[in-house]
């Protein structure tokens, strides 16, 4: 079975710059995670979906960030102008449905992303 | 609001000993769900273990265990035998039990172990 996708592997940026993540989950999971773990730290959630729909983008920096997961499968999380501040790498997870609180999440490899 | 606190930054051992990390959580729900992670040198995030707020047993699987006293609102992590390939950073992290889901697993800062031959 094949594990949670993410693509590009790196990226370095200028400030200001634009960028996107791609993130394919595991076929079947209908719940999708956008986590930024900064260095040195631990995974801190910025956006959510069930299906399509967001459930929690509350920490989602709107002014500059934004996601979107149109047909419940792949999901795209963009960067328009990047700060120093967003150097971090950026998580995909998964999971079977997050109905069930217990259920454990499958993670990509993550982007590390640069901002110069 | 939920959250979740790592205070131990490093630990070192020797191989085929046992570690412990500590972790102590806050929540108003009375029903929640406490999950143990692995980050490897190379950045992969895998689960370990769980342990369900309404079940007293310690969860075990393999040579990790677990060791949760709720009364202090706390979860440690105990891995025995441990193995130069345990060298990581644990995560601990927990989610509320909310019937229709809609809050996301939240994490601590992590525990950094390290194997030593």
């Amino acid at each position: 079975e094949a594990g949670v996708t993410q693509s590009p592997r790196y990226a370095v940026l200028q400030e200001g710059q634009a960028v996107s993540f791609w993130c394919d989950p595991i076929s079947g999971h209908d719940t999708l995670y956008w986590y930024q773990q900064p260095r040195d730290q631990g995974p801190q959630l910025l956006v959510y979906f069930r299906d399509e729909a967001v459930i929690d983008n509350s920490q989602l920096p709107s002014d500059r960030f934004s996601a979107v997961r149109p047909k419940g499968t792949n999901s795209t999380l963009k960067i328009q102008s990047a700060k120093q501040g967003d150097t971090a790498t950026y998580l995909c997870a998964s999971s079977l449905g997050d109905r069930f609180s217990n259920e454990r999440l499958f993670f990509g490899h993550g982007t590390k992303l640069s901002v110069l | 609001a939920q959250k979740v606190t790592q205070t131990q930054t490093s630990i070192s051992v020797m191989e085929k000993t046992t570690v412990t990390m500590d972790c102590v959580y806050e929540t108003q729900d009375s029903s929640y769900f406490l999950f143990w992670y692995k980050q490897t040198a190379s950045g992969e995030i895998v689960f370990l273990i769980r342990q369900d707020s309404y079940k007293k047993e310690n969860a075990t699987v393999g040579h990790y265990s677990l060791n949760f006293q709720k009364p202090k609102s706390s979860i440690g992590l105990i891995i025995t035998a441990t193995q130069i390939e345990d060298s990581a950073v644990y995560f601990c992290a927990m989610r509320e039990g909310r019937p229709q889901g809609g809050r996301a697993l939240i994490f601590g800062t992590g525990t950094t172990v390290s194997v030593s031959p």
